[in-house]
């Protein structure tokens, strides 16, 4: 079983949709989240850390379970330049948390 | 706002040759992190750095790899003698700490095995 797992994508929608992400985990142990953001040929960057309580920054709203060890991502009211893809990022356990173990992405490409 | 820089951005070598990939991480950032992906494919760890010594390295970081911060502020990545399949994109990061924190990337080195 991959240690992320993500939708495989990819998805096209109009501009103005609502498009949702999910992402799984296999190590319960994990100990924090991001979805992170990719271009074509760019390096990742960060759209939000998830958190239990879920958050929320503007059009975005992450959410996470960690009985269930599910992420999501919800985008409302997507735009041309939410086209990327979208990579779930897991740390690690408690001796290494700082390392990002990512999913292999999902890529949304969203139309006029 | 503060970032990851590398150098070059983007670096052509034939087979067999030695590469070494440049990173200057945050500043006041203490753990350092390789990743790579190859073109199509998702990013995978290769080593974690921290208080001068590698932390943890995956199956990928073998022998022929090597990681240094031979002053206060580079890190470099060391590629001994580069094969084929080491052609990819090569990042840097940095978090401040090993808690609940953001990995910033630097902007990536392409390496191309020739």
């Amino acid at each position: 079983r991959k240690e992320v797992e993500q939708d495989p994508g990819p998805f096209n929608v109009p501009e103005g949709a609502t498009v949702a992400f999910n992402c799984t985990y296999s190590n319960s142990a994990s100990q924090s989240f991001f979805w992170y953001r990719q271009d074509c040929r760019k390096e990742p960057k960060l759209l939000m850390s998830v958190y239990s309580s879920g958050n929320e920054d503007g059009r975005f709203t992450a959410q996470l379970n960690r009985a269930s060890q599910y992420i999501s991502l919800l985008i409302r009211d997507s735009k041309l330049s939410d086209s990327a893809t979208y990579l779930c990022v897991v740390n690690g356990l408690n001796t290494n948390a700082g390392k990002s173990t990512f999913g292999d992405g999902t890529t949304l490409t969203v139309k006029p | 706002e503060p970032e990851v820089t590398q150098t070059p951005s983007h670096q052509v070598t034939q087979m067999g040759q030695e590469v070494i990939l440049r990173c200057v991480p945050i500043s006041n950032h203490l753990y350092f992190y390789w990743y790579r992906q190859i073109l199509g494919q998702k990013v995978e760890f290769l080593v974690s750095f921290y208080n001068n010594e590698i932390s943890e390295k995956s199956e990928i970081f073998d022998d022929q790899f090597s990681v240094e911060r031979p002053d206060g502020s580079n890190f470099t990545l060391k590629i001994r003698s580069t094969k084929l399949e080491d052609s990819a994109m090569y990042f840097c990061a940095s978090t401040l700490n090993s808690g609940n924190t953001e990995a910033f990337f630097g902007q990536g080195t392409r390496l191309t095995v020739v």
